[in-house]
């Protein structure tokens, strides 16, 4: 059973420019939560999709935007890159919207801007 | 102050030792109560979740959530050098699926042989 899939591993950008990230939810899945972990902290929450649209948002800018496909899988996007966005980008997955919907997090995508 | 709080440690012990991890929060509406072990380059992996207050027990692990104190813990006995890593507690005011994860720090523990 494939866990929870990110793409790319690392990716170097940089200030100014555009990065999309790609996360397939686990077999089954169908919520996918983006969180942003900087260095030495606790995963921040982004925002949630959940049939294709944004459920929640966290507190960041409007230059975090996503995406979600008709398979689950999802997309951050994030425009006008500053350094402060450098972090490790994680995608958990969860199922439906009753019961306790355990959130399981991939292996994240590592995002270096210079 | 912070919705949740966590020492960041470092926290050594001996292999064998039992170990405690400890968060406080604020938010008196957080319900869903989680630990995650991140080893170093991956992401989170979930080790316990309990709902209200009470303790839960997975062989090693034991989690305990006091709400009345707005405190959470979870002991590991037995520690192993493989327990070595950083432990995030998580908590949210909905179940995981709907609610978003308020996260400590972590502490980073290591279990030395």
């Amino acid at each position: 059973d494939a866990g929870v899939t990110q793409s790319p591993t690392h990716l170097i950008k940089t200030r100014g420019q555009q990065v999309t990230l790609r996360c397939s939810p686990k077999s089954g899945h169908d919520t996918v939560s983006w969180y942003q972990q900087a260095l030495g902290q606790g995963p921040q929450f982004i925002f949630q999709y959940y049939e294709e649209e944004e459920r929640q948002r966290g507190n960041f800018p409007d230059r975090f935007s996503g995406h979600q496909f008709p398979n689950y899988s999802s997309e951050l996007n994030v425009n006008a890159l500053l350094l402060g966005d450098s972090a490790l980008y994680l995608c958990a997955s969860s199922y439906g919207t009753k019961g306790f919907g355990t959130q399981y997090f991939g292996p994240g995508t590592r995002l270096t801007v210079l | 102050q912070k919705e949740v709080e966590q020492d960041p440690g470092p926290l050594s012990v001996p292999e064998g030792a039992i170990v405690s991890l400890n968060c406080t929060y604020s938010n008196s509406a957080f319900q869903y109560f989680m630990w995650y072990r991140q080893y170093s380059r991956k992401g989170p992996e979930l080790l316990m979740y309990t709902y209200s207050s009470g303790n839960k027990e997975d062989g090693r692990f034991t989690a305990q959530v006091d709400k009345s104190s707005k405190y959470i813990s979870l002991f590991i006995r037995d520690s192993q050098p493989s327990d070595s890593a950083t432990y995030l507690c998580a908590m949210s005011a909905q179940a995981g699926s709907q609610g978003n994860l308020i996260f400590g720090k972590g502490t980073k523990l290591s279990v030395k042989p």
